[in-house]
C-alpha cells in the first residue's frame, strides 16, 4: 500500500522554528515529485511547497518563500519541511503528498503545527 | 486567499446529479490540467479526477470533469450519502509558479 506519514507538528512560539519530515512507503519514492499541503482546520488547503525527483528544482507558495525550505532524502524515503520564522498565520495541518505541479494521487494523514505565544 | 472560485455549497436528493464549478483564468485551468479532490472532515485529502478528466483506479464513473477555457466542472451522479464531503479543484498557476486550490464546495445529499 501506497503511505506518506508526517510527523515533527508541534505548539512553537511566533518567531519559532520547527522541522517536519514525511515517510514514504509502499512506491518508489525516489522516482517521484513532492509536495507539502497545509491546511487550517475547517478551512481549504493551501499549497505550500514542491520538490523534484531529485530535489534539483523546488517551488514555494509566496507566503513561505524565504521561510521555509523543502528537502528530501531519497535513500531514507523521506521528504522534510525546515520552517522558520512561524507566525500564528502558520497555524495549520500540514499535508504532504504526491506530486508537483499536476496533481496529487497520495496523500498522508497530516501533522498539525500551532504557532501560539 | 484562493485564485480559483468555487461556489460554498450545493445540495440534492440522493440518486439526483450535482454539478460544482470551479472559475479561474488563462494563467491556471486556461493553460494547465485541473484536478479534483475529496475530503471528508478530519481525514486526508483524496484524488478524484486529474488531467481535467481522467478518473484513478477505483474512483467510479459517477464521478466525471471537464473544463472549458478558465473554468472547470465535477459531476456527480446518482448521489449516495458516502458523498457527502468537501471537494477541492486545483491547477498550476503559471504567473504565480505555484499551485492553487479552489475555495472548496460542501455536498450535501
Amino acid at each position: 500500500e501506497e503511505q506518506l506519514v508526517e510527523s515533527g507538528g508541534n505548539m512553537i512560539r511566533p518567531g519559532g522554528s520547527l522541522r517536519l519530515s514525511c515517510e514514504a512507503s509502499g512506491f518508489s519514492f525516489n522516482n517521484y515529485a513532492m509536495s507539502w499541503v497545509r491546511q487550517v482546520p475547517g478551512k481549504g488547503l493551501e499549497w505550500v511547497s514542491a520538490i523534484t525527483w531529485n530535489g534539483g528544482n523546488t517551488a514555494y507558495a509566496a507566503s513561505v518563500k524565504g521561510r521555509f525550505t523543502i528537502s528530501r532524502d531519497n535513500a531514507k524515503n523521506s521528504l522534510y519541511l525546515q520552517m522558520n520564522s512561524l507566525s500564528a498565520e502558520d497555524t495549520a495541518f500540514y499535508h504532504c503528498a504526491r506530486g508537483f505541479d499536476s496533481f496529487f494521487d497520495v496523500w498522508g494523514q497530516g501533522t498539525m503545527v500551532t504557532v501560539s505565544s | 486567499q484562493s485564485v480559483l472560485t468555487q461556489p460554498p455549497s450545493v445540495s440534492a436528493a440522493p440518486g439526483q446529479k450535482v454539478t460544482i464549478s470551479c472559475s479561474g483564468s488563462s494563467s491556471n485551468i486556461g493553460s494547465n490540467y485541473v484536478s479534483w479532490y475529496v475530503q471528508v472532515p478530519r481525514t486526508a485529502p483524496k484524488l478524484l479526477i486529474y488531467d481535467n478528466d481522467k478518473r484513478p483506479s477505483g474512483i467510479p464513473d459517477r464521478f466525471s470533469g471537464s473544463k472549458s477555457g478558465p473554468s472547470a466542472t465535477l459531476g456527480i451522479t446518482g448521489l449516495q450519502t458516502g458523498d457527502e464531503a468537501d471537494y477541492f479543484c486545483g491547477a498550476w498557476d503559471d504567473s504565480l509558479s505555484a499551485y492553487v486550490f479552489g475555495t472548496g464546495t460542501k455536498v450535501t445529499v
